[in-house]
Formats: C-alpha cells, sequence, structure tokens
C-alpha cells in the first residue's frame, strides 16, 4: 500500500555508466517529480511533470532525461554518469494544490 | 536568488528545552509554506502547512508576513525530534526546500 514507491533503493556504478531510476505512485496524482539531495543533505527540484508533460526542468544536465510511459510513473535516466551524480534521488507527487509526497529515495553512488 | 533561508545548519538542544527552527523566506505573491522532516535515512515528510494552522507532534509554525518568516516551535524537545528540517516555498507546483537544519535533542 505504499504511496510512492523507487527503484532501486541503492545503486553503485561505474563512472561512464547508462543507469535508470523507477518511480511510481499509486496517489492518481496528476504531477510528478524528481528532486535530488546532495552530499550537504541540500534538496533541489530537477523535473517536474504533469499528465505525462513535462513543465519543469531546472538547469539539469541534458544527460538526466525523465520518461513518464503513464501517470502513474516518472522514470529517470541517466546517461554517462559522472562522480558528481552521487546523490540521494528522490521522487514525488502531488495533486493541485495538495501536500507532496515523497518516496523512499534512491541512493546512487558512482565509483 | 535564494528564496528559503535556514541559518541554522545544526541546533542542539537537551530535551525539554524549547526549540525555534528559522525559515525566511523571499517571494513577491502569497507564498505557501511548508515544513518537512527527514528522520535518519527515512524519506521527507509533512510536518506542517502554513494554510493548515494546525500543531503536529507539538510543532507550530505561523507565518509572518511583515517579517517573511515561517518559524518552527515547539516548547518541549523530545529526543524522538531529532531529524533534518526542511522548510519549503511552494511555486506554481514545485516546492523551493531552504538547506534544512539539523536538529539534535539530546538527553
Amino acid at each position: 500500500d505504499t504511496a510512492v514507491s523507487q527503484t532501486p533503493k541503492y545503486l553503485v556504478t561505474q563512472m561512464g555508466n547508462d543507469k535508470s531510476i523507477k518511480c511510481e505512485q499509486n496517489l492518481g496524482h496528476d504531477t510528478m517529480y524528481w528532486y535530488k539531495q546532495d552530499s550537504k543533505k541540500f534538496l533541489k527540484i530537477m523535473f517536474s511533470y504533469n499528465n505525462k508533460e513535462l513543465i519543469i526542468n531546472e538547469t539539469v544536465p541534458n544527460r538526466f532525461s525523465p520518461k513518464s510511459p503513464d501517470k502513474a510513473h516518472l522514470n529517470l535516466h541517466i546517461n554517462s554518469l559522472e562522480l558528481g551524480d552521487s546523490a540521494v534521488y528522490f521522487c514525488a507527487s502531488s495533486q493541485d494544490r495538495g501536500q507532496s509526497f515523497f518516496g523512499p529515495g534512491t541512493r546512487l553512488t558512482v565509483l | 536568488a535564494q528564496r528559503v533561508t535556514q541559518p541554522e545548519k545544526l541546533l542542539s538542544v537537551f530535551k525539554g528545552a524549547p526549540v525555534e527552527l528559522k525559515c525566511n523566506y523571499s517571494y513577491s505573491g502569497s507564498p505557501e509554506l511548508f515544513w518537512y522532516v527527514q528522520y535518519s535515512r527515512q524519506r521527507l515528510q509533512l510536518l506542517l502547512r502554513h494554510i493548515s494552522r494546525e500543531s503536529i507532534k507539538g510543532f507550530t509554525a505561523d507565518l509572518n508576513k511583515g517579517e517573511t518568516s515561517f518559524h518552527l516551535k515547539k516548547p518541549f524537545a523530545q529526543e524522538e525530534d531529532s531529524a533534518m528540517y526542511y522548510c519549503a516555498l511552494r511555486e506554481y507546483s514545485t516546492l523551493t526546500f531552504g538547506k534544512g537544519t539539523m536538529l539534535l535533542v539530546s538527553p
């Protein structure tokens, strides 16, 4: 009955690889997001998707590409991983002016 | 320009002491402000939103438009309050977070 789920929970990979993180929400929300939390615990919005359309891209490198196959899913693809991509990535969803619900996070470590 | 400022990276108090986590914002319209909490290695959870004006886990936060502040307060801290606290401003549908304040409550 988890509201927002992400897989995998941990991801360890080499520089230069391509990886994906999956996110699913069962709340029926229209808007989904990806946030990045860096090593200093700073949280920043990366992407926002509303009804399968990208509405915000906050100066994120184009190696990062969100893909939304349907309203309940927003996956994050990362190409040519770099050391600086190491962070915790949080997926979230919301509906209209309601609160945002966050996933458990995916801890990405790039070696 | 930073829209949400949390001036303290770390706030350390003893159990039973009052707590105030500061948050100031910069926004030209009517702000929507939130406090989120992240316990150790857990997901972010909504703690408070200014429109609800309620008390959750003994915490309250009042929006002061004159001072552009939304400080989080609790009269008597508990050890289980130890966590990372984020103040957030909602613009359109996305949240802009402050840098967070780590609250440590010692026995």
